[in-house]
């Protein structure tokens, strides 16, 4: 069965430091992986999504995650935290060829940055 | 504006009463998917639409509706409000089966 291991519940960085969360996936084939963020009160907005490819991925705000096959992960990264960055982190996976119900979360991880 | 909507943000309902969240969505997009999300859990799929009038069931269906007679327009019942269904329900749209989800701002559903 597909599933999405994101081992970090919560993690703390102070602002200007760098970052990587990390996600761990379970499927036998290509996936299609995704990098969502989740402010207080909000739903998710999409950060990056990697199909094929290139495996470093830019997103949105400074991110970047690396799809690295061998080691089934795909960590989302960023070189310096800004405070607004705080919140809650998800990755997903979803299935190729895909039907509409095989996207797969993380249980998330939340992010604090000290100032 | 172009985007998803979910209605209400906010609703407290006691046990055994019904309830609908709305989800309305102006992009046409194909798909649109109902989760809820819980702490330790993160997100769940309760049922997803590929198109009008074609709905299927997620992961955790038991206890909730859904219809889809119109494109935009994906609403989510509870038939019998119990309180493990208190939890942040959020709508999604997507072009197809594995392009990004677009996500609505959720409805916080509290069962008394």
């Amino acid at each position: 069965a597909q599933s999405v291991t994101q081992p970090d519940i919560h993690i703390t960085v102070s602002e200007g430091a760098s970052l990587e969360l990390r996600c761990n996936y379970s499927y036998g084939a290509t996936p299609y992986l995704f990098w969502y963020v989740q402010s207080p009160g909000q739903g998710l907005q999409l950060l990056l999504k990697y199909f094929s490819g290139d495996t470093l991925v830019q997103g949105i705000k400074g991110f970047e995650a690396e799809f690295k096959r061998s080691q089934s992960s795909f960590n989302l990264r960023k070189p310096s935290v800004h405070w607004s960055d705080a919140a809650e982190y998800f990755c997903a996976v979803a299935r190729e060829p895909t039907t509409g119900n095989q996207f797969y979360f993380g249980t998330g991880t939340s992010l604090t940055v000290i100032p | 504006d172009a985007g998803i909507t979910q209605s209400p943000r906010y609703k407290i309902t006691e046990t055994g009463r019904q309830v609908t969240l709305m989800c309305h969505q102006t992009w046409s997009h194909s798909y649109m998917f109902w989760y809820r999300q819980d702490l330790g859990h993160g997100l769940r799929l309760i049922y997803y639409s590929a198109a009008a009038d074609i709905t299927d069931k997620g992961e955790v269906p038991d206890g909730y509706v859904v219809s889809r007679s119109k494109t935009e327009n994906f609403p989510l019942t509870l038939e019998s409000a119990t309180r493990s269904q208190t939890s942040v329900y959020f709508c999604a749209s997507s072009e197809t089966g594995g392009s990004p989800l677009h996500f609505g701002n959720g409805t916080r559903l509290t069962v008394t």
